[in-house]
């Protein structure tokens, strides 16, 4: 079984921090992704990865970068928290596959709350 | 534009009934896929069913069915028999274009499914 983890399920913060977000997955697998959800809204992409030491934005990229020095782990940050950030994140994997291969394995998430 | 629409607000079904989730998509691009995700209370997304544009057939996984319907660009979940434990928020989500190792999922809004004893 595909095995994504989330470094917390629950973090708070203050505003201005930096905040470091990490994600790991064990199946090899190539492209890496940091969603948002918030109600409403659904799952929206802020940043992915391909590669290691590759990175492109997503829809709302602003506020957020992304580092992927090892192909395991994708980490997303935050350089200075705002509480327009408070949100479910998502971390998911997939292989670059075809059809039902190129299917996205979740994380639990992180629900961050930045006061 | 929305790329995925799912409107329906909230839905309902007794247990062991059957129940039909609604997605409509919009994409001008012949090759792509249709996959659906549930999310239950505890927060992960969980792949249920794939649906490939040039599928012949609608695709089944146990108890979900995907009723797809090309022309109308709709892509509805069918879940069979509900069970208490279907009780979640339902995604619809497309992949446009053909797979690669740079293709990503755009995702509707979701539908939260609630199922009665």
């Amino acid at each position: 079984d595909v095995k994504v983890t989330q470094s917390s399920r629950y973090l708070v913060k203050r505003t201005g921090e930096k905040v470091f977000l990490e994600c790991v997955q064990d199946m090899d697998h190539e492209n890496m992704f940091w969603y948002r959800q918030d109600p409403g809204l659904g799952l929206r992409l802020i940043y992915f990865s391909y590669d290691v030491k590759m990175k492109e934005k997503g829809d709302i990229p602003e506020g957020y970068s992304v580092s992927r020095e090892k192909k395991e782990r994708f980490s997303l940050i935050l350089e200075s928290a705002s509480t327009n950030q408070t949100s479910m994140y998502l971390c998911a994997s997939k292989n670059a596959g075809t059809g039902r291969k190129d299917t996205q394995y979740f994380g639990p998430g992180t629900r961050l709350t930045v006061l | 534009a929305q790329k995925i629409t799912q409107t329906q607000p909230g839905m309902f079904v007794q247990e062991k009934e059957a129940v039909t989730l609604d997605c409509t998509y919009d994409t001008s691009d012949p090759s792509y896929g249709l996959f659906w995700y549930k999310q239950p209370s505890s927060g992960e997304m969980i792949f249920l069913i794939y649906q490939g544009s040039y599928d012949q057939q609608n695709a089944t996984e146990g108890r979900y069915s995907l009723n797809f319907q090309k022309a109308r660009k709709s892509a509805n979940l069918v879940i069979s028999a509900s069970q208490l434990g279907d009780s979640a928020m339902y995604f619809c989500a497309m992949r446009e274009g053909l797979t690669g190792a740079n293709s990503k999922l755009t995702f509707g809004k979701g539908i939260t499914l609630s199922v009665r004893p």
